[in-house]
């Protein structure tokens, strides 16, 4: 299975600072990648799907890019609510598989 | 508005079965491909099984083939997942996802999730 690796685990951001969470496949996935937000409690939200395309309603301070098989996820401006657990999905070979997430959290 | 709410989540002994549900409101469910994911405590999340709009394809990751079946009830609108053999490894929060549409695989949709503990 293509395994998804996050980094870092945890990212410590002022708000109002950027963030830029990394996710790497063991394989080539093409774009076929997304990113969610997830918070305690509440259901994931899908940002980014084909590695960088924004979702409906996603604000535009999220950005995703890939080189290879490396993927990025760009947070600008860092608002109180964007801090949360992100996670990338690959979704190009079954099984559908996932990061082990980053953790944003408030410096 | 689009809700998916997922319920049935319970502890039970290792060995024991059980049956999750996920109610669709805000859209048709037999419309979309719905996916169940599961998250172990402390982990990241797993997918665990995709069934196609017309229900008539089915994928399960290796872990629970066998285990796990899902299927639809299109009267209600839900989807179902239901759970024999449980095992610990099986401990998790259960989410369902909508598949977007004219997609690939990226869900745009997901539940609050369900806690299964399995446990004796």
């Amino acid at each position: 299975e293509v395994v998804m690796t996050q980094s870092p685990a945890t990212l410590s951001v002022s708000p109002g600072e950027s963030a830029t969470l990394s996710c790497r496949a063991s394989q080539g996935i093409l774009t076929n990648l997304a990113w969610y937000q997830h918070k305690p409690g509440q259901a994931p939200r899908l940002l980014i799907y084909g590695a960088s395309t924004r979702a409906t309603n996603i604000p535009p301070r999220f950005s995703g890019s890939e080189s290879g098989t490396e993927f990025t996820l760009s947070i600008s401006s860092l608002q109180s609510e964007d801090f949360a657990v992100y996670f990338c999905q690959q979704y190009d070979k079954w099984p559908l598989t996932f990061g082990g997430g980053t953790k944003v959290e408030v410096k | 508005e689009v809700q998916l709410v997922e319920s049935g989540g319970d502890l039970v002994q290792p060995g024991g079965s059980l049956r999750l549900s996920c109610a669709v409101s805000g859209f048709t469910s037999s419309s979309y491909g719905m996916t169940w994911v599961r998250q172990p405590p402390g982990k990241g999340l797993e997918w665990v099984s995709y069934i196609n709009p017309g229900g008539d394809v089915i994928y399960y990751r290796d872990s629970v083939k066998g285990r796990f079946t899902t299927s639809r009830d299109i009267a209600k609108n839900s989807l179902s997942l239901q759970m024999n053999s449980l095992t610990a490894e099986d401990t998790a929060v259960y989410y369902c996802a909508r598949r977007r549409a004219y997609s690939g695989y990226d869900l745009d949709s997901w539940g609050q999730g369900t806690l299964v503990t399995v446990s004796s």
